[in-house]
């Protein structure tokens, strides 16, 4: 069975640039979480999406942005990038609301200069 | 809101030694879930272990095993019989319990774990 899939894995853009970072849970799961890793903020969340509806948010500008498509896959996209954005970016998987093992990709690491 | 803290930001051990990493939790929930990640230089955030707060008995997983003290809010993890592979960041987690609605994570900042030959 496949895991997480992020794409791409690395990222370089330019401040004022927007860039889209993929996630594809895995197959069966319908709930698809992010989180933004930062060596000074630690892991914080940022959405998560349920059957193609944003059920939460966390304390995120509206640069912040995400979708879910029918087949699960998720994408967030930040527009406007600042040299703060730069991160690792984890998409995390889960089966169902009642479900809370929640299992990783290998993240996106977005470079913003 | 709920707050998680790991007050130990680097430790190393010998191989074949116990080590003991603390994490205490804030919250004002009574029903929720805590958890131990394992982020190896791969970047991959892999479950060590999870604990449900109702339950009183200490959560165990093989090497790794959990004391926790749902009273004083603290969350430990001990990793018995440490392998050279244990070398990773390890991070507290806390989840409250939803039978509805969006499942978050709250996370510490992370133990980094060095296990030496």
């Amino acid at each position: 069975k496949a895991g997480v899939t992020q794409t791409p894995r690395y990222l370089i853009k330019t401040r004022g640039q927007q860039v889209t970072l993929s996630c594809s849970p895995i197959s069966g799961h319908r709930s698809v979480s992010w989180y933004q890793q930062t060596p000074g903020q630690g892991l914080q969340f940022l959405f998560e999406y349920f059957s193609e509806t944003q059920r939460n948010k966390g304390n995120f500008p509206g640069r912040f942005s995400g979708r879910q498509f029918s087949n699960s896959r998720s994408e967030m996209n930040v527009s406007t990038l600042e040299l703060g954005d730069s991160a690792l970016y984890l998409c995390a998987s889960s089966l169902a609301v009642l479900n809370t093992e929640a299992f990783f990709g290998q993240g996106t690491r977005l470079t913003v200069v | 809101a709920q707050t998680v803290t790991q007050s130990q930001p680097e430790m190393s051990v010998q191989e074949a030694e116990t080590v003991t990493l603390s994490c205490t939790y804030d919250t004002s929930e009574n029903n929720y879930y805590l958890f131990w990640y394992k982020q190896p230089p791969s970047r991959q955030m892999i479950l060590v272990i999870r604990q449900e707060a109702y339950k009183q008995q200490n959560a165990t997983e093989n090497r790794f095993s959990v004391n926790f003290q749902k009273a004083a809010k603290s969350f430990s993890l001990k990793i018995s019989d440490s392998q050279l592979g244990d070398t990773a960041m390890y991070f507290c987690a806390f989840m409250k319990h939803v039978t509805q609605g969006a499942q978050k994570l709250v996370f510490g900042q992370g133990t980094r774990l060095t296990i030496n030959p």
